[in-house]
C-alpha cells in the first residue's frame, strides 16, 4: 500500500529564509507525487507535480520539489519565504499502477508554515 | 483559469437529517472524485466516478452515501442519515486524466448537530 509521510507538523520561518518541507512516500510502483497547498478557508491548490519526467520540479509562487528515488523523498522547497506563504502544505501520493492521471490520492498529515516578519 | 466549484460553502444539518453536496467539475474533465477532512484530521478519499459510474470507493463510503452525476455538469455527493460523525470539509476534485493534475474545489464545510 502506498503511504505519505509529513516529518513535520509545524515549520516556522522568517521572511526572506529558506523554506524546507520535507515528505517521504512509500510506493510499490512508479508514483505520482503532488504538493498541494491549503490556505485558511480555502481550498486545495495544486503547487507542483511530479509524473516520471524530470525529478526537479518547478511550481508556482517559486516552490520547487526534487524526487529522490533513493531516499524515497520528495521535499519541498523555497529560497525565499514571504508572509503569503503561510498555509497548510500536503504531500501527496497517487494510489496508482500508472503514473499520472485516474487514481485516487494519498494524503499525507499536512504541515503549517508560518511565516514571521 | 477553470475551477471547480462546490454549494453550499457552508452546510448544517440536523443528525438524521439528508445532505446533497453540490459540485460543478471544470468541463472537459473525465474523472471526479469526493474527498473529506474531519478537523484536524488528514484529508480522506472517498469515492472517484468515471463513465457514470463508481470506480473505487474506501471503507467510508458505506450505504449511507451515494453520488450522481445527473445532468452531464453537476456531480451530487449525497448523505442519506447524517450522523455526528460526518462533520467535515468535504472536497470535490476533478482531472482530464493522463499525467495532470487533480483541480479541487474549495470545499463544503459540513456541520452536523
Amino acid at each position: 500500500a502506498q503511504s505519505v509521510t509529513q516529518l513535520d507538523s509545524h515549520v516556522s520561518v522568517s521572511e526572506g529564509t529558506p523554506v524546507l518541507l520535507r515528505c517521504n512516500y512509500s510506493s510499490s510502483y512508479s508514483p505520482s507525487l503532488f504538493w498541494y497547498v491549503q490556505h485558511p478557508n480555502k481550498g486545495l491548490q495544486l503547487l507542483l507535480k511530479y509524473t516520471s519526467a524530470a525529478t526537479l520540479v518547478k511550481g508556482i509562487n517559486g516552490f520547487e520539489a526534487e524526487f529522490k528515488k533513493s531516499e524515497t523523498s520528495f521535499h519541498l522547497t523555497k529560497p525565499s519565504a514571504h508572509m503569503s506563504d503561510a498555509a497548510e502544505y500536503f504531500c501527496v501520493v497517487s494510489d496508482s499502477l500508472f503514473s499520472g492521471g485516474y487514481n485516487k490520492l494519498i494524503f499525507g498529515a499536512g504541515t503549517r508554515l508560518a511565516v514571521h516578519p | 483559469e477553470p475551477e471547480v466549484t462546490q454549494t453550499p460553502s457552508h452546510q448544517v444539518t440536523q443528525m438524521g437529517q439528508e445532505v446533497i453536496l453540490r459540485c460543478v467539475p471544470i468541463s472537459n474533465h473525465l474523472y471526479f472524485y469526493w474527498y473529506r477532512q474531519i478537523l484536524g484530521q488528514k484529508v480522506e478519499f472517498l469515492v472517484s466516478f468515471y463513465n457514470n459510474e463508481i470506480s473505487e470507493k474506501s471503507e467510508i463510503f458505506d450505504d449511507q452515501f451515494s453520488v450522481e452525476r445527473p445532468d452531464g455538469s453537476n456531480f451530487t455527493l449525497k448523505i442519506r442519515s447524517t450522523k455526528l460523525e460526518d462533520s467535515a470539509m468535504y472536497f470535490c476534485a476533478s482531472t482530464p486524466g493522463g499525467s495532470y493534475g487533480y483541480t479541487f474545489g474549495s470545499g463544503t464545510r459540513l456541520t452536523v448537530v
